[in-house]
């Protein structure tokens, strides 16, 4: 079974430094997609980036952008210029088509908590 | 604001009661997504149905249902409630179905169970 693992529940940063928030997942398919979504304190669940396994090339979004290590099932996050507003709980999520014999996945992280400090 | 409305924000109810959360897409969105935001268990897929069909089931219990009507809204419907449903219910769009889509999150219903 799939599973989604980010072993950091909380995280610290000041502003305008970087920060990296890592997650890692367990899958035995070959063709899955990968997310960060951010839930700030209005509870609003907002899309960050996102990546598809086949793609070698790790995603970017402006002051975002992934690590992605497929071998090592590790796709981590990183925040560059940290801003106040990024304070926020931050999910990984992996998503998986059906297969043959499967249906649909969808499994996310139990999220990290990040703070921005002034 | 995603362009997803859930109806009501907050439901306190007690034990043993059913109740019905009410989800809208996006405009032209047909997939519809059910999650489940507890303290302790972070976000959980429940259901999705597509085009007024289920496409994929998670961990959802017995207890609760779902239906997408015609005009694609989508209703949750949750019967026996315990204590342990209290918990912030979810649902998310799609203009279409799974993998690589962007799902657009609504705010969330809050329940809770007395």
């Amino acid at each position: 079974a799939q599973t989604v693992t980010q072993s950091q529940p909380e995280m610290s940063v000041q502003e305008a430094e970087t920060v990296t928030l890592s997650c890692t997942y367990d899958t035995s398919e070959n063709n899955y997609y990968l997310f960060w979504y951010k839930q700030p304190p209005s509870r609003q669940m907002i899309l960050v980036i996102r990546q598809e396994a086949y793609k070698q090339q790790n995603a970017t979004e402006n002051r975002f952008s992934v690590n992605f290590q497929k071998a090592a099932k590790s796709f981590s996050l990183k925040i560059s210029d940290s801003q106040l507003g990024d304070t926020a709980m931050y999910f990984c999520a992996f998503m998986k088509p059906p297969s043959s014999q499967g249906t649909y996945k969808y499994i996310f992280g139990t999220g990290t908590r990040l703070k921005v400090l002034a | 604001d995603s362009g997803v409305t859930q109806t009501p924000k907050h439901l306190i109810t007690a034990t043993g009661q059913r109740v019905t959360l009410r989800c809208s897409p996006r405009s032209g969105d047909l997939s519809v997504y059910w999650y489940q935001q507890s303290l302790d268990q972070g976000l959980q897929f429940l259901i999705q149905y597509y085009n007024g069909e289920e496409r994929a089931k998670g961990n959802i219990l017995e207890r609760f249902s779902a239906q997408q009507f015609p005009d694609l809204h989508s209703e949750l419907n949750l019967s026996s409630l315990e204590l342990g449903d209290s918990a912030l219910y979810f649902c998310a769009s799609s203009p279409q179905t799974g993998g690589y889509n962007e799902q657009f999150f609504g705010p969330g219903t809050r329940l809770t169970v007395l």
